[in-house]
């Protein structure tokens, strides 16, 4: 069964409306998220890590102010696209990360594909 | 049901001895096939995609290829600075992903 759950899994939305996309890790806790986004025939290119209790680490060119994420607990993650407008339509996918003794392990979302109108 | 299988779960070379990773998939209409490597602590870094049986993809000491049911990830001569997770993942008919656990490949000096 999945161990990160992703919600929504489509979502349409008008130009200029804030879109909310959760991440929750399902039995453990998840210090560290990512964020990635796709492009058709392109892989996924990563535009934040969520760092649970502090700010996010974007990456280069990803605007911050437009992608607002919280990471308010050890299971949860959010990523919301603020003032979406069509060119922010793409498939955003989370994952979560966790580390044991000798092992990174890092579980993914299903992901969520954004249609901005 | 659609699924991933990455083996071996973790492998150990000697450094320049070439081996093979491997990634079993089984999806509904396969969109690409992706491999990225992961460091500790850091999102994947993306290495090579594949959309079709037959293609090949080269990338330093890195080889990927593909066939209907599967996929390798060719390492030559490795260093140990390609120590590294190796994660697979597979885009499905219907836009899902579905990423394997990931080979953990660590290269001895």
């Amino acid at each position: 069964g999945a161990v990160v759950s992703q919600h929504p899994s489509r979502v349409i939305c008008k130009s200029g409306t804030s879109v909310k996309i959760e991440c929750r890790s399902l039995d453990f806790q998840a210090t560290t998220m990512f964020w990635y986004r796709q492009f058709p025939k392109k892989s996924l290119m990563l535009m934040a890590t969520s760092n649970e209790g502090s700010k996010a680490t974007y990456e280069q060119g990803v605007e911050k102010d437009k992608f607002l994420i919280n990471h308010a607990s050890l299971t949860l993650s959010t990523l919301t696209v603020t003032s979406a407008h069509p060119e922010d339509s793409s498939f955003y996918i989370c994952s979560a990360n966790v580390q044991l003794i000798a092992k990174n392990i890092q579980y993914f979302g299903a992901g969520t594909r954004l249609s901005v109108l | 049901e659609d699924q991933v299988t990455q083996s071996p779960e973790a492998l150990r070379l000697q450094e320049g001895e070439s081996s093979s990773l491997n990634c079993s998939y089984t999806v509904s209409g396969l969109r690409g096939l992706f491999w990225y490597r992961q460091d500790p602590g850091k999102g994947p870094e993306f290495l090579f995609t594949l959309y079709s049986a037959g293609e090949e993809k080269e990338k330093e000491r890195l080889k990927a290829t593909l066939t209907k049911k599967e996929s390798f990830l060719h390492i030559t001569a490795p260093k140990p600075e390609d120590s590294a997770t190796y994660l697979c993942a597979v885009q499905a008919g219907d836009d899902k992903i579905i990423f394997g656990k990931g080979t953990r490949l660590h290269i001895l000096p």
